[in-house]
């Protein structure tokens, strides 16, 4: 079935630091694929998406290709700040038997910047 | 301010004590859904409607009901909760059920079963 792997952290650097998080998805069809973020006791809130293939999504400086050859969508930073520090989750679309898209979710990576 | 709102945040409740949470979002969105966050498995779907009285399962459902009689609500209720359903639950909303819609999220239901 469709899935998502995203690497585990916690990934902890320090502040201006280069940031990669690592995500590589199953699917069947064309899925669109995010980046969700959770900061410290709040909810998810879409950080970046992209929709088709070689499309590169972009938001508060994270960046992420979609790379239908590779399966990646890899999440990109080039400085972090501490107020980064989250748990960022890989997601992708599929399709579902009614129609409807379903989300599915990687297991979530947390990030710690130091000052 | 467009928002999911969930009810209550924080919950301990002892096993077989009937539960609800409640969701409610301002977007006039058709689809909402509900998932449940447990570490190292990511967020998991336990039902989804895509529009007012139509509803269905997603990858966990066992223990839960949901009822969508309204556009905006979409409660999740435990009828008799078990200590496995402990967890962090989130309610999302969306404008329709196409591909590529943003989701929003609520911030989040901590419920303890003991």
């Amino acid at each position: 079935g469709d899935s998502v792997t995203q690497m585990e952290g916690p990934v902890t650097l320090s502040e201006e630091a280069f940031l990669t998080i690592n995500c590589t998805y199953t699917a069947t069809g064309y899925p669109s694929l995010f980046w969700y973020v959770q900061y410290p006791g709040e909810g998810l809130q879409l950080l970046l998406k992209a929709t088709k293939a070689d499309d590169k999504g972009s938001n508060k400086g994270f960046e992420a290709t979609y790379r239908k050859e590779t399966t990646s969508f890899h999440l990109e930073k080039g400085s972090v700040q501490v107020s980064d520090s989250a748990v960022y989750f890989c997601a992708l679309t599929t399709l579902r038997g009614d129609s409807s898209y379903k989300l599915i979710f990687g297991s979530g990576t947390r990030l710690l910047v130091r000052p | 301010e467009a928002q999911v709102t969930q009810n209550p945040r924080y919950l301990i409740t002892v096993t077989g004590k009937k539960l609800t949470v409640t969701c409610s979002q301002n977007m006039n969105h058709e689809y909402m859904s509900w998932y449940r966050q447990d570490p190292g498995l990511g967020l998991r779907q336990i039902y989804y409607s895509m529009n007012v009285e139509v509803t269905d399962k997603g990858d966990v459902p066992e223990g839960y009901k949901v009822s969508r009689k309204e556009k905006r609500n979409f409660p999740l209720i435990l009828e008799s909760p078990s200590p496995n359903q402990t967890s962090l639950y989130f309610c999302a909303s969306s404008l329709n059920r196409a591909s590529g819609n943003t989701i929003y999220f609520g911030e989040g239901s901590w419920l303890t079963v003991v």
